[in-house]
């Protein structure tokens, strides 16, 4: 039983494209996550939800856009893809506040062409 | 802007051979976890500390808090070649914001 799971695992797009990334977890957790790990390693915040709700928005381009339809589920959809968004995209669930820790999806390896 | 430095940012030993690997930050965190991640895979929580002056252990990895919370080490002992991995260490901020830092590469050749 897989706790995080995301998909696709990997994804080879074109330049303007549109795309989306899938997140269910089921652990009942309250608060869920979108993180951006970049080719040096470096794990970065990007959205955040507790309950459905946006609490957590960093200093992100508008063509990246989340969508919580149940606290189970954080999708996120980025429009017109550009080089730079390649990065491996890593979903994350926490039981709130995520003080205790998170636990990680496998990533989604987003390449941008 | 609050920041988590590891060190050293890579490390390649002997199977057998002790190291100890450093997270710093000159903010008071109100607690601070550490994940182990694997090639291809997310990142996996090793455990987490909450008390400044805490230490945890899980088997051979021992788990220090620093007493004012702003700091900890991770120390392995008798490094197996299944030690091998990215080691990050995250603080929570406060809220739901936590900072990881750049992780430590370890390699350990049996």
């Amino acid at each position: 039983d897989t706790a995080v799971s995301q998909t696709p695992k990997y994804l080879v797009t074109q330049m303007g494209n549109d795309k989306s990334i899938k997140c269910e977890q089921n652990l009942g957790h309250d608060t869920m996550y979108w993180y951006k790990q970049d080719s040096k390693k470096f794990l970065k915040i990007m959205f955040s939800y507790n309950n459905k709700e946006l609490i957590i928005n960093e200093t992100v381009p508008n063509r990246f856009s989340p969508k919580s339809p149940d606290k189970a589920h954080l999708n996120l959809h980025i429009n017109s893809l550009e080089l730079g968004d390649s990065a491996v995209y890593f979903c994350a669930s926490s039981q709130v506040k995520g003080g205790n820790g998170y636990t990680f999806g496998s990533g989604t390896r987003l390449t941008v062409v | 802007t609050q920041l988590l430095e590891q060190s050293p940012q890579f490390l390649s030993i002997q199977e057998g051979e002790n190291l100890t690997v450093y997270c710093n930050s000159s903010s008071v965190f109100s607690s601070l976890q550490w994940y182990r991640q694997e090639p291809g895979e997310g990142p996996v929580l090793l455990v987490t500390v909450v008390t400044g002056g805490e230490v945890k252990k899980l088997k051979r990895l021992t788990f220090q808090f620093g007493d004012a919370r702003k700091d900890s080490s991770l120390h392995i002992t008798a490094a197996q070649p299944g030690d091998t991995g990215l080691y990050l260490c995250a603080g929570a901020a406060g809220g739901f914001k936590t900072i990881f830092g750049a992780g430590t590469r370890l390699f350990v050749k049996a």
